[in-house]
């Protein structure tokens, strides 16, 4: 069965301190894995695409990879204004490409 | 680019109202746009899935009837929450993929914050 997992559930930084977000998924052919960041009260919004296995793609702090089973959001010297919710998202193998979406990290940074 | 926008933002009603929540694609034609549910805390929920011109695909366990939705053209789709009652309340959020490809993304809109009395 095609899932996706994120880890950790919640993550608390101070200000400056780097961290990695995790996403696992098991799908049969991966067709690219997608980065979405969620403010309370509002609607994802689109970070990243990675394609294949080694691709690595950077916006400002945050700078994504993916292996063969999993994606790494990377997040350099991050500032309270990064606190979010972090989500990954896979495409199902059917006609409208429907998404997988995991449970997503909160992510906290404090000043 | 890629903007999606989704009204109302907010919408409080009685018991028994039908309420339409309108999504549009600003700047590029959607060729398929999804309507989710997302709970406190939780991710994002699909209810059902539509191409331009025909008839959506819901998800096992959403009602067809509760909730219409209408994709009439490539830039607008609607979703209609019919005789709405209080556990309908929740935030409904849309998206909209332009083209085909497997790795178009999804662009969502800001979402709809339905509450029901």
């Amino acid at each position: 069965e095609d899932q996706v997992t994120q880890s950790p559930e919640a993550l608390r930084l101070q200000e400056g301190e780097s961290s990695s977000l995790n996403c696992s998924y098991t799908v049969s052919g991966l067709r690219g894995l997608f980065w979405y960041r969620q403010d309370p009260g509002k609607g994802p919004e689109f970070l990243f695409t990675l394609y294949s296995a080694g691709e690595e793609k950077e916006k400002e702090r945050l700078k994504a990879t993916l292996t063969k089973k999993e994606s790494f959001l990377h997040i350099t010297a991050p500032k309270p204004e990064d606190s979010a919710t972090y989500l990954c998202a896979v495409p199902r193998h059917s006609g409208t490409y429907k998404y997988i979406f995991g449970t997503g990290t909160r992510l906290k940074v404090l000043a | 680019g890629a903007v999606v926008s989704q009204h109302p933002s907010w919408v409080i009603c009685k018991s028994g109202t039908s309420v339409k929540i309108e999504c549009r694609s600003l700047d590029f034609q959607a060729t398929t746009m999804f309507w989710y549910r997302q709970f406190p805390k939780q991710s994002l929920m699909l209810m059902a899935t539509s191409n331009e011109g025909s008839k959506a695909t819901y998800e096992q366990g959403v009602e067809k009837d509760k909730f219409l939705i209408n994709h009439a053209s490539l830039t607008l789709s609607t979703l209609t929450v019919t005789s709405a009652h209080p556990e309908d309340s929740s935030f409904y959020i849309c998206s909209a993929r332009g083209g085909q490809a497997i790795n178009q993304p999804q662009h969502f809109g800001d979402g709809t914050r339905l509450s029901i009395l």
